[in-house]
């Protein structure tokens, strides 16, 4: 199986803050690596598929991207809607898996 | 409007077992790929299984392998998981995800662009 390790597993931010959370791959995963955002009590949302591309409705502050195994999320100038809990998830192989996830916090 | 509405949770006793349901409206239900994801109590995300369009191929994690079973019926636009011997670790909420492709070059893989309101499955006694 392959695993997702995430990183940092936690983090305090503030609003207007650049934030970057990473994503590592246990083997090469080519670019099938999707990043979701869960608001406490709500049902996942996809944030970007593919590494990069950014799925349609969603702020451009958000972006991914990878060098190799690692995958990164970067959040421009952090809103307050953006406090959540953050998801890797690759496609690659079954099993389909999800790294530990990420939670933003308020600083 | 994409909506997927879940159905089929509630407490059940270790061994036992339930069928969840998933209505499927607002897409072409018969060109998706549909998965199962769960969540337990203040955990993380877990898929548990997926079908392909026509329900000729299945994958699962697993943990669930010879006790869940992923099926379709693309006539009802309805997703189905048959849970049997169920387990105290199989609580969580249990979510329906419609799977959209990326494709790189000739290859493709799947995302979870639209999810269900989830499922709750408690297995206590």
């Amino acid at each position: 199986d392959i695993q997702m390790t995430q990183s940092p597993s936690s983090l305090s931010a503030s609003v207007g803050d650049t934030v970057t959370i990473t994503c590592r791959a246990s083997q090469s995963i080519s670019s099938y690596l999707n990043w979701y955002q869960q608001k406490p009590g709500k049902v996942p949302n996809l944030l970007i598929y593919g590494a990069s591309n950014l799925q349609s409705g969603v702020p451009s502050r958000f972006s991914g991207s990878e060098s190799g195994t690692d995958f990164t999320l970067t959040i421009s100038s952090l809103q307050p809607e953006d406090f959540a809990t953050y998801y890797c998830q690759q496609s690659y192989s079954a099993p389909l898996t999800f790294g530990g996830g990420t939670k933003v916090e308020i600083k | 409007e994409v909506q997927l509405v879940e159905s089929g949770g509630g407490l059940v006793q270790p061994g036992g077992s339930l069928r969840l349901s998933c209505a499927a409206s607002g897409f072409t239900f018969s060109s998706h790929w549909m998965n199962w994801v769960r969540q337990a109590p203040g955990k993380g995300l877990e898929w548990v299984a997926n079908i392909k369009t026509d329900g000729s191929q299945t994958y699962s994690v697993d943990s669930v392998k010879g006790r869940f079973t992923i099926s379709r019926d693309n006539a009802k636009n309805s997703l189905y998981l048959q849970m049997n011997s169920l387990r105290a670790e199989d609580t969580a909420v249990y979510y329906c995800a419609r799977g959209g492709r990326y494709c790189s070059g000739d290859t493709c893989r799947l995302y979870f662009d639209y999810w269900g309101q989830g499922t709750l499955v408690t297995v206590s006694s």
